[in-house]
């Protein structure tokens, strides 16, 4: 079991460009929650989707912007990029359960982006 | 609103020495509380879990941590602490109907010989 994987590991971009991060959950899960990460401080809730659908939403501009595919990896989009993105992005992946119980979830190892 | 409060940004301890982490949270019901430990260069790696019953939980690598509802506290302990431990070490809550998590600014554990 591969784990959680995300691609790229490191990114640098310049201001206004835009950015695609990717993640592929766990074998056997079906929801992906992205998180920002910026130096020093704890991660941030970005969005989840599940079912190819965004389910939730954290604090973040529409500039944030994410897509679930029918494997159930995900991509995350950033446009018009600010000098304040840069962090380390985090993906976790979990499984629904039609309880709506405690559902565990597993990171993966992030992608770094700095924006210049 | 939720939120996780971990006051200390900084702890080094000896190595072989215990060691206590402290985290708070604020939330109205019962929460489900987690210990995420995260090394350079990697993920969050799940420590332990609370969301009911017995209110000491646990963990791997010889952690634990005690729920205690009248402090609003899910201190992480451990009692002999490796070299191995150092890292940054987060501490979530998470409410019952989603899985969203909320996190401390996190404790970063640094570990003498």
């Amino acid at each position: 079991d591969a784990g959680v994987t995300q691609s790229p590991t490191h990114l640098i971009k310049t201001r206004g460009q835009q950015v695609t991060l990717r993640c592929s959950p766990k074998s056997g899960h079906d929801t992906v929650s992205w998180y920002q990460q910026a130096l020093g401080q704890g991660p941030q809730f970005i969005f989840q989707y599940y079912e190819e659908e965004e389910r939730q939403r954290g604090n973040f501009p529409d500039r944030f912007s994410g897509h679930q595919f029918p494997n159930y990896s995900s991509e995350l989009n950033v446009n018009a990029l600010l000098l304040g993105d840069s962090a380390l992005y985090l993906c976790a992946s979990s499984r629904t359960t039609w309880r709506g119980g405690m559902n565990e979830q597993f990171f993966g190892p992030g992608t770094r982006l700095t924006v210049l | 609103a939720q939120s996780v409060t971990q006051p200390d940004i900084h702890i080094t301890v000896s190595e072989g020495a215990s060691l206590e982490l402290r985290c708070n949270y604020s939330y109205g019901a019962t929460p489900y509380l987690f210990w995420y430990v995260q090394s350079p260069g990697q993920g969050l790696q799940l420590l332990l879990k609370y969301f009911s019953g017995d209110t000491l939980v646990q963990g791997i690598k010889g952690f634990e941590a005690e729920f205690k509802r009248s402090q609003s506290s899910f201190n992480l302990r451990k009692p002999s602490v490796h070299w191995s431990d150092a890292a940054e070490y987060f501490c979530a809550v998470r409410s019952y109907n989603t899985d969203k998590l909320i996190f401390g600014t996190g404790t970063r554990l640094q570990v003498f010989p």
